[in-house]
């Protein structure tokens, strides 16, 4: 995979709001997908989206993708403390994932 | 019922010791990965197996040798260890080559002294 770029770089927001972020990628892809890490711990697979799709739900997660652009954007609605964590996006997929630096997001009581 | 499991969780070791962090999936996954997580943060691939056979070796020291006994196993042994070892090593496997997206042990973090 190639190298994400995340915007912004880190993200402060009051619980119940909505959080987005954004990606962008240099390269044609076949999939993006994001991942998140919270604080010392493992990453977590969210969602992957696929070149020929445009947007896609997981629960209070909506990605989107535009391939014209290469860029993407993940919105997290209502978020909640517990949303607290770095994500990244992985343009591309494959046995080979190169991850930025991703977006720090923090969610406050 | 873990998926992906990684012992130790903390390991403090003296420069020039040999180490190893053991791996082990129970996703029934063709292939798994190491990738080491540095200070700032960036987090990059080492190695991966699939079937037990190696099929991505980064840019990684020959102190690092990866040695997968079996699919749902891949261990990290490190000789010689060194200040800059220290970091975060993340274990994971997925299905197939990767295209569906991979799936994460919790990590073990590494202090060389």
């Amino acid at each position: 995979s190639q190298q994400g770029e995340e915007d912004p770089q880190a993200l402060s927001i009051q619980e119940g709001e909505n959080a987005t972020m954004n990606c962008s990628y240099k390269t044609s892809i076949n999939n993006l997908q994001w991942y998140r890490q919270n604080s010392g711990r493992g990453l977590v697979h969210l969602i992957l989206i696929r070149s020929n799709e445009r947007e896609k739900h997981s629960g209070r997660l909506r990605v989107t993708l535009d391939t014209s652009k290469k860029s993407s954007s993940l919105l997290i609605t209502a978020s909640r403390a517990a949303d607290t964590a770095s994500y990244f996006c992985v343009p591309g997929g494959g046995n080979k994932l190169t991850f930025g630096t991703g977006t720090q997001l923090k969610v406050e009581l | 019922d873990t998926a992906v499991s990684q012992t130790p969780k903390y390991l403090v070791t003296q420069m020039g010791n040999d180490k190893s962090i053991k791996c082990e999936q129970n996703l029934g996954h063709d292939t798994m990965y190491w990738y080491k997580q540095d200070s700032k943060k960036f987090l990059k691939i080492m190695f991966s197996y699939n079937n037990k056979e190696l099929i991505i070796n980064e840019t990684v020291p020959n102190r690092f040798s990866p040695k997968s006994p079996d699919k749902a196993h891949l261990n990290l042994h490190i000789n010689s260890l060194e200040l800059g070892d220290s970091a975060v090593y993340f274990c994971a496997s997925s299905p197939g080559q990767g295209w569906d997206g991979q799936y994460f042990g919790p990590g073990t973090r590494l202090t060389v002294t």
